[in-house]
C-alpha cells in the first residue's frame, strides 16, 4: 500500500532533549516536505526536499533541521527543542516536478502530536 | 509570498451543492490553486488543483476567476463524509523554489 508514515504518532518530551520524527514514504517520491499545524494558523511549511541532499527552507524554519540521505526517508530534527514547538507535525511526499509549470499531488501521513514541556 | 483568505467556516445541507471561496488576489503567473481537506483526526488529502482553467474531477469541480485572483471550489453535493477543513494553497514555483502556502483553512459543515 502507498503510504507515508511517521513515528512517533505521539510524544512528550522536556525542553532541551533532542529529538527526531522519522518519516518514510514507499511511493518513490523525490519530494518530502515538513509541516506544523497549530490552532487558528493552519498549515505551515518548515522545510522541504526535492531529491536526496537537496533541502530548503519553507516558511518557519527556525528551531528545526531536517536532513535528506535516502530518497525515502525525510527526518525532523529537533536539536533543542522548546514549549513554542509543541504542535501537530505533517510529513508529506509528492513526485518529481517536472519544470517550473509542472504541478504535483501531496501525499500526507497521519502526523506526529509533539508536546514540549 | 502570495498568501490565500478563506472563510472560517461555513454549513451546508446534505445533498446541496457547496461552494467555498479563496481569495488570493496576489497571486503570480506561475502559481497553480490547489486544494486540499483534511477530515477529522487525519492527514490533508488532495482534492483538485489547476492553473488557469475550470477543473472537474470525481470529487469536486474548480472555478477560477478570469483575473486568477479568486477561486472557488464546488461540492456539487454534500454528503456527511465531506465535513472537513478545506485548505486553499497557492503552489509556489518561481525562481527554483516548490514552497507550499496553506490559507487557514475552512471548515465545513454538513447538516443532515
Amino acid at each position: 500500500e502507498a503510504q507515508v508514515t511517521q513515528n512517533p504518532r505521539y510524544l512528550i518530551t522536556v525542553t532541551g532533549k533532542k529529538l527526531t520524527v522519522t518519516c518514510s514514504q514507499n511511493m518513490n517520491h523525490e519530494y518530502m516536505s515538513w509541516y506544523r499545524q497549530d490552532p487558528g494558523l493552519g498549515l505551515r511549511q518548515i522545510y522541504y526536499s526535492m531529491n536526496v541532499e537537496v533541502t530548503d527552507k519553507g516558511d518557519v524554519p527556525e528551531g528545526y533541521k531536517v536532513s535528506r540521505k535516502e530518497k525515502r526517508n525525510f527526518p525532523l530534527i529537533l536539536e533543542s527543542p522548546s514549549p513554542n514547538q509543541t504542535s501537530l507535525y505533517f510529513c508529506a511526499s509528492s513526485t518529481r516536478l517536472a519544470g517550473v509549470f509542472a504541478t504535483d499531488t501531496q501525499y500526507f501521513g497521519p502526523g506526529t502530536r509533539l508536546t514540549v514541556l | 509570498d502570495a498568501k490565500t483568505t478563506q472563510p472560517n467556516s461555513m454549513e451546508s445541507n446534505e445533498e446541496e451543492p457547496v461552494h467555498l471561496p479563496c481569495n488570493h488576489s496576489t497571486i503570480s503567473g506561475t502559481d497553480y490553486i490547489h486544494w486540499y481537506r483534511q477530515l477529522p483526526s487525519q492527514g490533508p488529502e488532495y482534492v483538485i488543483h489547476g492553473l488557469t482553467s475550470n477543473v472537474n474531477n470525481r470529487m469536486a469541480s474548480l472555478a477560477i476567476a478570469e483575473d486568477r485572483k479568486s477561486s472557488t471550489l464546488i461540492l456539487h453535493r454534500a454528503t456527511l463524509r465531506d465535513a472537513a477543513v478545506y485548505y486553499c494553497i497557492l503552489r509556489e514555483a518561481t525562481s527554483g523554489t516548490y514552497k507550499y502556502i496553506f490559507g487557514t483553512g475552512t471548515r465545513l459543515k454538513v447538516l443532515a
